[in-house]
């Protein structure tokens, strides 16, 4: 079965330091990668997704993400945190293929909280 | 905003009822998708509806079961509910058939029972 795991749950930073969440996926074929941002009292939001082509991709606010197929990886990056990037990072999955639907296949989930 | 709404925002039911939750897709999408999201987990597939179809179904009984209206519009509909059926019900819209489809999400219904 296809499932997404992301190693922090919760990881707490101090403005101006760099930020790394891990996601790593277990399926064999192609996949579509995503991570979506919740903001406290929002509802979820794309921050950058991954199709085929250039395997390190940015996406809005600063935020970039590699994707690494041989380590069934996709982590998301970014240089200088600010208080503001307080929220929930879901790393996201979709298997490509016959048969496969748009499902997305999400982990738990990392809480990123901030500190001023 | 994404443009996809849902409603009711919040909801309270007791064991056993049932409930309806409905969802507007973004204009212009043909695909609507229904995830359970429960307190401090990722949300996970409930099914997919595409041109008035189901197109796909997660690992949930039958007493979930939807419906797509010709406007692209959804429900949910869940039957006997029980305890941990309480979670936000989350509903995202994409426009399946082109290359790759973005799942744009709204804000979610609270659904508790009690």
């Amino acid at each position: 079965a296809q499932s997404v795991s992301q190693h922090n749950h919760h990881v707490i930073l101090s403005e101006a330091a760099s930020l790394e969440l891990g996601c790593n996926y277990s399926y064999g074929g192609t996949v579509n990668l995503f991570w979506y941002v919740q903001y406290p009292g929002q509802h979820l939001q794309l921050l950058l997704k991954y199709f085929s082509g250039d395997p390190l991709v940015k996406g809005i606010k600063g935020f970039e993400a590699e994707f690494i197929k041989s380590k069934f990886s996709f982590n998301l990056r970014k240089p200088s945190v600010q208080w503001s990037d307080t929220a929930e990072y879901f790393c996201a999955v979709n298997a490509r293929g016959s048969g496969n639907t748009g499902k997305l296949i999400f982990g738990q989930g990392t809480t990123l909280q901030v500190k001023p | 905003e994404t443009g996809v709404t849902q409603s009711p925002t919040h909801l309270i039911k007791t064991r056993g009822q049932q409930v309806t939750l409905r969802c507007s897709s973004q204009s212009g999408h043909n695909t609507v998708s229904w995830y359970q999201q429960a307190l401090g987990q990722g949300p996970q597939f409930i099914f997919q509806y595409y041109r008035e179809e189901e197109n796909g179904r997660g690992n949930f009984p039958p007493r979930f079961s939807g419906l797509q209206f010709p406007n692209y519009s959804s429900e949910l509909n869940v039957n006997a509910l029980e305890l941990d059926d309480s979670a936000l019900y989350l509903c995202a819209s994409s426009l399946e058939g082109t290359p790759v489809a973005i799942q744009y999400f709204g804000a979610g219904t609270r659904l508790s029972v009690l």
